[in-house]
């Protein structure tokens, strides 16, 4: 039973142009979510999160929405860029010392 | 400062032996949590560890055990090996158990089970 789905395993897109990045959650309480980027050979690093009281957050090139009627939550990067070509992960918890739950990831693909 | 690592690399195993994998957290983190990422999934959470106290544990069997010492370093033990532990083996460390505390991942060990 998947509580955090990435459907898309891969996603390839243009230098310059946005990527977005899906996951879909099952269990109502999470409330806060993460975004963690893996290249090969090395572990996944912290990206950007959210906590469930706000809708919204950016940080440079990196913005995450959170729809939470919805279950769901995205990733924009702007603009893309080759060095983002990775595999990124989202995680939610819920409150208190809980661990993460993660998507099974999906491979970004940015074209020069 | 260095960042967290771990050891093997690399690691090929007969199923029903046992292994030891092993990990040193980021300065100053007394968190270490362990994971499994079998391969095309997400880390799985196997268990964590705070100031050398088990503080909470996915669903794993009993054969997959941990120790955490003083210097917050930790071990991840597996007995009995079976195929299915082929995985990449991810140890995080972060500084107390708040999940907002961001979480620093080692590169992993790569586990065989033939």
């Amino acid at each position: 039973d998947q509580q955090v789905k990435q459907n898309s395993p891969s996603l390839s897109v243009q230098e310059g142009r946005i990527s977005i990045l899906n996951c879909d959650y099952t269990n109502s309480m999470f409330d806060y979510f993460l975004w963690y980027k893996k290249y090969p050979a090395e572990g996944p690093t912290f990206l950007i999160s959210i906590s469930s009281i706000k809708d919204k957050n950016e940080d440079g090139r990196f913005t995450v929405f959170l729809n939470k009627s919805a279950k769901h939550l995205s990733l924009h990067i702007v603009p893309s860029q080759p060095g983002d070509s990775a595999v990124y992960f989202c995680a939610a918890s819920q409150p208190g010392n809980t661990p993460l739950v993660f998507g099974k990831g999906t491979r970004l693909s940015v074209i020069a | 400062e260095t960042g967290v690592t771990q050891s093997p690399t690399h690691l090929i195993k007969t199923r029903g032996q046992q292994v030891t994998l092993r990990c040193s957290s980021q300065s100053g983190h007394n968190t270490v949590s362990w994971y499994q990422q079998a391969l095309g999934q997400g880390p799985q959470f196997i268990f964590q560890y705070y100031r050398e106290e088990e503080n909470g544990r996915g669903n794993f069997p009993p054969r997959f055990s941990g120790l955490q010492f003083p210097n917050y370093s930790s071990e991840l033990n597996v007995n009995a090996l079976e195929l299915d532990d082929s995985a990449l083996y991810l140890c995080a460390s972060r500084s107390g158990l708040a999940v907002y505390n961001e979480q620093f991942f080692g590169p992993g060990t790569r586990l065989t089970v033939l």
